[in-house]
Order: structure tokens, then sequence, then C-alpha cells
């Protein structure tokens, strides 16, 4: 199994607050990207990094910023949570991003947020 | 807006039963990857398709492309309980084949009991 590893696993926060939270992995890919998963909405692309600094939104990045400092580590950051953000989060790395075929992604184990 | 639907949402069988699940589109993809998500874990890659038409097998399941690349089947023989789970399909669109642009399906979830 690809090396990645989601923290926290499960959590919990109030409307308003701000929330982090952390992809690393240990598999040395370039690429890393930062789904959604909802009933009714599927897997949702939030944003996503071709390498350290580099990053760009997805489809659904209103309220949410990222950063890669490292190329082992990406962040997600919901800068005033709220409560449409309650979903499972989860990250992915591929090694090319040009071709789909041959660099498929590799998922971590998620992150449950549940903005009461 | 492109869409993958995938049918049915929902399916429970029995140990042995044989089943097939869909994945549908009007688009054309340059090719087609089929996910299974166990609960509380990420989905993990079974198969990607590429050429229209293309059969892969995965020991009990087989995998088919639709010869104008807009549409895939999931196959599985003999159900086991361990093949539980939600199948997703994830298309990469014509002349757009990055990850960043896959287009994802709501998933198939399937029970199989013992």
């Amino acid at each position: 199994d690809a090396g990645i590893t989601q923290s926290p696993r499960h959590k919990v926060t109030e409307t308003g607050t701000p929330v982090t939270l952390r992809c690393h992995q240990t598999e040395n890919h370039r690429y890393m990207y930062w789904y959604r998963q909802d009933p009714g909405h599927g897997l949702r692309l939030i944003h996503y990094s071709y390498g350290v600094k580099d990053t760009d939104k997805g489809e659904v990045s209103d309220g949410y910023s990222v950063s890669r400092s490292k190329t082992e580590d990406f962040l997600l950051t919901l800068e005033s949570a709220t409560s449409s953000q309650t979903s499972v989060y989860f990250c992915a790395i591929s090694q090319e991003e040009g071709s789909s075929y041959n660099s498929p992604l590799h998922f971590g184990n998620g992150t449950r947020l549940t903005v009461t | 807006t492109q869409l993958l639907e995938q049918s049915p949402q929902f399916l429970s069988i029995q140990e042995g039963e044989n089943l097939t699940v869909y994945c549908n589109s009007s688009s054309v993809f340059s090719s087609l990857q089929w996910y299974r998500q166990e609960p509380g874990e990420g989905p993990v890659l079974l198969v990607t398709v590429v050429t229209g038409g293309e059969v892969k097998k995965l020991k009990r399941l087989t995998f088919q492309f639709g010869d104008a690349r807009k549409d895939s089947s999931l196959h599985i023989t003999a159900a086991q309980p361990g093949d539980t789970g939600l199948y997703l399909c994830a298309g990469a669109p014509r002349n757009a084949g990055n990850n960043r642009k896959l287009i994802w399906g709501l998933g198939t979830s399937l029970a199989v009991n013992p």
C-alpha cells in the first residue's frame, strides 16, 4: 500500500473555527490532491498540488486553502468552518499527472470532519 | 457538465451469485478507472481501461470498456463476502487525461451476504 497518512482521522469542531487537516506521504510522489466525499455528490476535488509551493484550485475550493512546504506534506485548511463542510476528506497522491492511465491515484484513509 | 452515471446505486446479493454494475456517460473518455472502497478507508484502484472494447480480468472480476469509450461495466462472478464495498468509476475526459480532471461516478454499494 502507498504510504499515505491522514491526520486526524476524526474531528469535531464548531462553526467559525479554523481547522487544518494533514496529509503525509512517504512515496515521494510529486502530485497530491484533496477530495471531499459526500452522499449524492461523490468525490469532488478541492485543491491539488503539483510540487512544493505549487498548488491550484479544484471544483469546490471556496472556503478552503492549502499549503505544501515539503514534498511529503499537504495541508488543507478550512479558514472558518461551516456546517456545509461536514464531510469525509481524502488525500490522494500520484507519481505523474500527465496520464491517469500510467499514474493512478492512491488514497489515504480519510478524515471524518463534523462541524457543529 | 460531464457526468458518469453508475447503476445500480445499491445491490444486495447472496454469496455465489453473479452481478454486473454499469458506468455510463454521454461523453468520451480517454481512459476509465474502477476503484473499490471499503468502509472507513479510501478508494483502491482495481483496474484502468484505455482502449475501446478492451476487456480486463482480475480474478473473478471482468471489466469492459465500451467500443465508443463512453461506458464501462464490471462483472463479478460467484460473488464473495469479501467483494462487499463501494465500487467507483472515474473517467479521464478525452484530451484531458490528467488526474485533476477525473470525473467520478457516485458509486455502486455492493453487499454480498454469506
